[in-house]
C-alpha cells in the first residue's frame, strides 16, 4: 500500500464549475502538506502550503487538512480552462526534505 | 526573486555513458531535493541535501549520486546510463527540508 493515495483521475469539468481533489495518507508522521500544479512537461509549481489541520484559502484555491482522517482536499472555485494540469498532493513527515508525492490527478476543464 | 534553475533543459545520452546535472537553488535556501518523474512511476525522490550534507536518499542503486557546494547548489551524477533512466529529473528547494518547496523546470534526459 502506497503511504499517498490520489486517484489519478481524469477529472473531467465544466468551466465554471468547482473543482475538487482529494489524497489520503497513511503516515501519521505527515506534519506539512503541499499541492502542486504541473502542467505538461513543466516543473511542478507550488499552489498551497498547509501545516496544521483546518481550512486555507488563496484565492480561488482552499485547501483543507483533517488530520484525524489523514485526509486532505483541495478545491478549486470558478475553474477556467488554464487550470487544465495534473495536480500533484505531497507530504513531508520527519524526513526533512523527502517529499512523498500522490500519483496526481489529471484535470480536464472544457469551455 | 530569481526561481530554482536546472541546466541543462534537455539531454540525449547513450547507454553506458554517464550525465551530470545542474541545480541552482533560490537564494537563502540551504537544502536541495532531487526527485525523478516517469509516467509510470511518477515522482518519486533520489535524495536531499542541506547544507553540503546529504540528509536522505531514495531507493536508487548507487549508479545515481549527487554532491552539494557552500554555495547551495548541487550536482546529480548518474552513471552507466541504462534506458530506464529515462525520465524529467527534477529538484526543489526549500530553506530547511521542512517548509514550502519550490521545483525548477526539470531535466530532461533521454537514454538512447
Amino acid at each position: 500500500q502506497k503511504e499517498v493515495e490520489q486517484d489519478p483521475g481524469p477529472l473531467s469539468v465544466p468551466e465554471g464549475a468547482i473543482v475538487s481533489l482529494n489524497c489520503t495518507y497513511s503516515n501519521s508522521a505527515f506534519q506539512y502538506f503541499m499541492w502542486y500544479r504541473q502542467y505538461s512537461r513543466k516543473g511542478p509549481e507550488l499552489l498551497m502550503y498547509t501545516y496544521s489541520s483546518g481550512n486555507k484559502e488563496d484565492g480561488r484555491f482552499t485547501a483543507q487538512v483533517d488530520k484525524s482522517s489523514k485526509y486532505i482536499s483541495l478545491f478549486i472555485r470558478d475553474s477556467q480552462p488554464s487550470d487544465s494540469a495534473t495536480y500533484l498532493c505531497a507530504m513531508i513527515g520527519d524526513s526533512w526534505g523527502k517529499l512523498q508525492f500522490g500519483a496526481g490527478t489529471q484535470v480536464v476543464v472544457t469551455p | 526573486k530569481a526561481g530554482v534553475t536546472q541546466t541543462p533543459r534537455y539531454l540525449i545520452k547513450t547507454r553506458g555513458q554517464q550525465v551530470t546535472l545542474s541545480c541552482s537553488p533560490i537564494s537563502g535556501h540551504r537544502s536541495v531535493s532531487w526527485y525523478q518523474q516517469t509516467p509510470g512511476q511518477g515522482l518519486q525522490f533520489l535524495f536531499e541535501y542541506f547544507s553540503e550534507t546529504q540528509r536522505n536518499k531514495g531507493n536508487f542503486p548507487g549508479r545515481f549520486s549527487g554532491r552539494q557546494f557552500s554555495n547551495s547548489r548541487s550536482e546529480m551524477n548518474v552513471s552507466t546510463l541504462e534506458l530506464g533512466d529515462s525520465a524529467l529529473y527534477l529538484c526543489a528547494s526549500s530553506t530547511q527540508g521542512e517548509g514550502e518547496a519550490f521545483f525548477g523546470q526539470g531535466t530532461r534526459l533521454t537514454v538512447v
